[in-house]
């Protein structure tokens, strides 16, 4: 198993431009979730999805949108990028939204909008 | 706003000192709770979670503590190892372990 898989690993973008983060995971995890972590902090939660078809606004989720067409896919899309969406991305994954499991994140998107 | 908090920003030990990071939380309806480490340009790696029907929960040399009369979590790491160093949140959920709320994190350095 390759885990949660993000790519990809660094972009910069200029203020306007559109982009898609990209997020897989060959667990067959039905939960899945986005993350930004901005510099001393913990992460917060953007948007996040129970299962393919199905998704709902975490903590952060103005300027992002997101879809879950399938069970191993959940990208993440920045419609117009702004300075302020300056972060590292974390996308994770869960057995299911009531499962005994923890999340298992991936390694990130260093993501800098000029 | 953060409902999860962690006492001290930084934490440095010596290698084989036991260490202890601390947590406070501030939602009683929380229902469960996890400690993630993270290393530099890494995604968090789980360590251990707890459930709030437990007080205790041990690990391969890592404890978790949670007080619930004082919103208090610890995560205590024995016999400490340079391998150990990295920043350590605790999180909590009022769902299950979905929608996590992270604390700001505690930059533990082991020196030998």
């Amino acid at each position: 198993n390759a885990g949660v898989t993000q790519t990809p690993k660094f972009q910069v973008l200029k203020t306007g431009q559109s982009m898609t983060l990209q997020c897989a995971q060959d667990m067959n995890h039905e939960y899945m979730s986005w993350y930004r972590q901005d510099p001393g902090m913990g992460l917060r939660l953007i948007h996040y999805s129970v299962g393919a078809g199905i998704t709902d606004q975490g903590e952060v989720p103005n300027g992002y949108n997101v879809s879950r067409s399938t069970t191993e896919d959940f990208p993440l899309r920045l419609l117009s990028a702004a300075p302020s969406q300056t972060s590292v991305y974390f996308c994770a994954s869960k057995m299911g939204q009531r499962s005994n499991q923890p999340q298992h994140f991936g390694d990130g998107t260093r993501l800098s909008i000029l | 706003g953060e409902s999860v908090g962690l006492h001290l920003p930084t934490l440095s030990v010596q290698e084989g000192d036991n260490s202890i990071i601390n947590c406070a939380y501030s939602n009683s309806a929380s229902d469960y709770f996890i400690w993630y480490k993270q290393e530099s340009g890494k995604g968090p790696q789980f360590i251990i979670d707890i459930r709030s029907n437990m007080d205790k929960r041990q690990g391969q040399r890592v404890t978790v503590l949670l007080n619930k009369t004082v919103k208090h979590l610890s995560l205590q790491i024995a016999a400490t190892q340079p391998g150990d160093s990295a920043v350590y949140f605790c999180a909590e959920s009022i769902q299950a372990g979905t929608a996590l709320i992270f604390g700001k994190g505690t930059t533990l350095s082991v020196s030998s």
